[in-house]
């Protein structure tokens, strides 16, 4: 079946921007997860979807930072007031539960000038 | 604080030769995980690690997992080029809390 889907690939803004960005997981996963990646680094957890709940927010940086999973499969990432900082890629995965394998997206490259 | 260490960060091999990645981490872990990642690709699973003494084996890849020790290597056997890319490990936060800490990668090319 199809793999994590995850749009736009590339997303250019400007600082103090609101930017949008949506993932698609596997169908039937339950568990969905958000990272950020930067250059050079290993991905960094963001949060933790089970459902439609957020299960573990521990990893967003601020308050700028919010996702929801509204009906338990798609998932927005949204950010408010970008910053140049912010720039990275944001990946998303999925697994059929907690603790299983998580399976990657293509993710979204963001880039704030 | 889970801390995941990779080393080395940065690995260059000729082709036929064997190597070792070494990951270590910090506090006790049910789960070790390994991807690929390709440049400007997303991650690839290669292996999860569920127990103490777990080894896994895909084609010239081997991982395998001391708990404790927190260590878990992946060995290459023989590497061929195509095995070029960066190698990430990953381990549950574990105490009840989710997702996966990283770490920093090792970087791994393979001359012809």
């Amino acid at each position: 079946g199809a793999g994590v889907s995850q749009t736009p690939s590339n997303k250019v803004t400007e600082k103090g921007k609101y930017v949008e960005l949506r993932c698609d997981p596997i169908s039937g996963h339950t568990a969905l997860y958000w990272y950020r990646q930067s250059l050079g680094q290993g991905p960094e957890f963001l949060i933790y979807f089970q459902g439609t709940g957020a299960a573990d927010d521990s990893g967003l940086p601020n308050d700028r930072f919010f996702a929801v999973r509204p009906e338990g499969s798609v998932s927005t990432l949204k950010i408010q007031r970008t910053e140049r900082g912010d720039s990275a890629v944001y990946l998303c995965a999925s697994s059929f539960g907690r603790s299983n394998t998580q399976y990657f997206g293509p993710g979204t490259r963001l880039t704030v000038l | 604080e889970l801390k995941v260490e990779q080393n080395p960060l940065f690995l260059s091999m000729q082709e036929g030769k064997n190597y070792t990645i070494y990951c270590n981490y910090s506090t006790t872990s049910d789960r070790l995980y390994w991807y690929r990642q390709d440049p400007g690709k997303s991650l690839e699973s290669l292996f999860v690690l569920l127990s103490n003494g777990a080894v896994k084996q895909e084609g010239r890849l081997m991982a395998s997992l001391d708990t404790k020790a927190r260590l878990s290597t992946l060995h290459i056997t023989a590497a061929v080029h195509d095995l070029s890319a960066t190698y990430f490990c990953a381990v549950d936060k574990g105490g009840g809390a989710d997702g996966l800490t990283f770490g920093k990668g090792t970087h791994l090319i393979i001359q012809p």
